[in-house]
């Protein structure tokens, strides 16, 4: 079946350590994007990509970074830069850019840094 | 971007129609209205979108006020699976790759 994948389900590291969220999608959609959702509140925009080799920051892109080397891959870097590091992490996609055109979201990773 | 402005909550029960309202009255003419929803510890999920006229699909239906300054999706008949929060998003056509999140409304289904 089609579908975004993200990995791990839960993640737990230590302050001060950089972690990778891994986002994986076999849709063949060119545009992919990274969330982040705390508790209570909607889904703000890290970054975006819409092509290989080329993304955007989103709203709130300080403290992390992104590689998009593949069209199905999108890897989410969380930094020791970034304060407040804990929350859930969301991977979308969408196959045409445009507002007429949905996004896919994949199932999340729970990230806790201690 | 302009905003929405959607209840915190609403209740139904199983079986009964539900009628989530959102506003968007600083909307331009070219916005898409799009719902999503999200279900406990899951990703977003398409609802639906429009942009005018009325919209139906296998889920839901989306009224869309003349003006456009309001718009209710509308699900026929509520099952318990449909807990979730919606949001209510617009989207600028020339700024299509951001989806602004809103807070939602979270709805509650009683058996």
């Amino acid at each position: 079946d089609g579908g975004i994948t993200q990995s791990p389900k839960y993640l737990f590291r230590k302050e001060g350590q950089n972690v990778t969220l891994s986002c994986e999608q076999n849709l063949n959609h060119d545009a992919m994007y990274w969330y982040r959702q705390d508790p209570g509140q909607g889904l703000r925009l890290i970054y975006y990509s819409q092509i290989v080799n080329d993304f955007q920051k989103g709203d709130i892109a300080e403290g992390y970074s992104v590689s998009r080397e593949k069209k199905e891959s999108f890897p989410l870097t969380v930094t020791s830069a970034q304060k407040n590091p804990t929350a859930f992490y969301l991977c979308a996609s969408t196959g045409l850019a445009g507002a007429r055109y949905e996004q896919y979201f994949g199932p999340g990773t729970r990230l806790t840094v201690t | 971007d302009a905003k929405t402005t959607q209840p915190n909550s609403m209740e139904s029960n199983e079986e009964e129609p539900v009628h989530l309202p959102c506003n968007h009255s600083t909307i331009s003419g070219t916005d898409y209205i799009h719902w999503y929803r999200q279900l406990p510890s899951q990703g977003p999920e398409y609802v639906i979108h429009g942009l005018t006229s009325n919209v139906n699909n296998r889920m839901a239906s989306l009224a869309i006020a003349e003006d456009r300054k309001s718009s209710t999706l509308i699900l026929h008949r509520a099952t318990l699976r449909d807990a979730a929060v919606y949001y209510c998003i617009l989207r600028r056509s020339y700024n299509t790759d951001k989806l602004i999140f809103g807070t939602g409304t979270r709805l509650q289904v009683f058996p």
